[in-house]
């Protein structure tokens, strides 16, 4: 089994910074298959990023994905009010999903 | 417009079985990947299961032999029978859609139903 580790556990910022957001693989994964959710409290997660980099329907710009093999980002270039949430990254193989423990952005 | 709507969650207890529901419209359950993924309360999401457009069925090693996902096609719903359960399958339960456009990312969730096993 594929595990996903994410760091932070925690960040917190400022509305108007930048956030990074980071996930790592126990083994090497396919990009195609790594995405990113985003997930408020008292709401189902909502999907961002899809094959590391694309953005899914209706997701604005400032929220990008990058990253290969073991090593994949989030960045979240100016954050406002309402990106404050918890952030998971999840990967697929041989039909079998995981979700990394998710990265909390909070208010600083 | 498409939307996922379970159904059936509620307090059991430990070793009892509980069938939860996701009603499926905009699109059909039969023609896509369906899933289901968890949450414990204050925890973070766990996959549990899948089923193929073509009926196979894939679990997670932790529900293995005692969850059972299934589908009715003449009604567009999905199914998970959960047997034997524990008090660590206490969760919300949510229906997702696998998004074959989206690389088998989940682009679709319901609003999630809560399980309570206990005694």
């Amino acid at each position: 089994e594929i595990v996903l580790t994410q760091s932070p556990g925690t960040l917190s910022l400022s509305p108007g910074e930048r956030a990074t957001l980071s996930c790592r693989a126990s083994q090497s994964i396919t990009s195609s298959y790594l995405a990113w959710y985003q997930q408020k409290p008292g709401q189902a997660p909502r999907l961002l990023i899809y094959g590391a980099s694309s953005r899914a329907t209706g997701i604005p710009d400032r929220f990008s994905g990058s990253g290969s093999g073991t090593d994949f980002t989030l960045t979240i270039s100016r954050l406002e009010p309402e990106d404050f949430a918890v952030y998971y990254c999840q990967q697929y193989r041989s039909s079998l999903w995981t979700f990394g423990q998710g990265t909390k952005v909070e208010i600083k | 417009e498409v939307q996922l709507v379970e159904s059936g969650g509620g307090l059991i207890q430990p070793g009892g079985s509980l069938r939860v529901s996701c009603g499926a419209s905009g699109f059909t359950v039969s023609g896509n990947y369906m899933s289901w993924v968890r949450q414990a309360p204050g925890k973070g999401l766990e996959w549990v299961s899948v089923i193929s457009s073509g009926g196979r069925t894939y679990y997670a090693d932790s529900v293995k032999g005692r969850f059972t996902i299934s589908r009715d096609n003449s009604k567009n719903t999905l199914y998970l029978q959960m047997d034997s359960l524990r008090a660590e399958d206490t969760a919300v339960y949510y229906c997702t859609r696998v998004a074959d456009g989206y690389n088998q990312a989940f682009d679709y969730w319901g609003q999630g139903t809560l399980v309570t096993v206990s005694s």
